[in-house]
């Protein structure tokens, strides 16, 4: 069954660190670059990070100034976020998302979200 | 602030067509040929519906269609049924390899 599926959210206090997973199975891994985008309560989608399909390129929406890391495993399927000083601004559901190709930024599968909370 | 910019919201009485639009407000925005949509059932998942302005996923309805005019992109819903009341989105890549998506069109069908 082509799926990805997210884990590592829950509550956590602002200023603290949190590591997401997204694990992946029925395709293959290794051919596609992947997004996280993610989505405040109420509020519509915003893009967070691609990896391209050989992990030689990152990149990160603006508004996040560094806080965020992308990486992938590829011997295990899996896709991470690294989220460092954490803001009550970063509560949102979380999705981890296939680009339908190396890299061209159509999001043809999506996890089902995992929600991240950041309160004190 | 967004660079593409959606209506809040539409609405159109079942059998009818509506269109969203989606107008690019940033030179940032690469090409503008990239446009896709996504559709989003309150508590669900997003869904692709359209990708490269015109081009639909197997799977989607024929009464998803998507045009472009200018810096003006456009998703077409003909034969409005019940089932198409969500929320929708478009998204295209930036010249910095970045993504950005719009507000979001909250659709109702009468």
């Amino acid at each position: 069954q082509v799926q990805l599926v997210e884990s590592g959210g829950g509550v956590v206090q602002p200023g603290r660190s949190l590591r997401l997973s997204c694990a992946a199975s029925g395709f293959t891994f290794s051919s596609y670059g992947l997004h996280w985008v993610r989505q405040a309560p109420g509020k519509g989608l915003e893009w967070v990070a691609v990896i391209w399909y050989d992990g030689s390129k990152k990149y990160y929406a603006d508004s996040l100034k560094g806080r965020f890391t992308i990486s992938r495993d590829d011997s295990k399927n899996t896709l991470f976020l690294e989220m460092n000083s954490l803001r009550t601004e970063d509560t949102a559901v979380y999705y981890c998302a296939r680009d339908s190709g190396t890299k061209s930024y159509i999001l043809d599968l999506w996890g089902q979200g995992t929600l991240v909370t950041v309160s004190s | 602030q967004s660079a593409l910019t959606q209506p809040a919201s539409v609405s159109g009485s079942p059998g009818q067509s509506i269109a969203i639009s989606c107008t690019e407000t940033s030179s940032d925005v690469g090409g503008y040929n990239y446009v896709s949509w996504y559709q989003q059932h309150p508590g669900k998942v997003p869904k692709l519906m359209l990708y490269e302005v015109n081009n639909r996923p197997s799977g989607v309805s024929n009464r998803f269609s998507g045009s472009k005019s200018g810096n003006t992109a456009s998703l077409t819903i003909s034969g409005l049924q019940a089932e198409d009341e969500a929320n929708y989105y478009c998204s295209s890549s930036t010249s910095g390899s970045t993504l950005v998506f719009g507000g979001g069109t909250k659709l109702t069908v009468l």
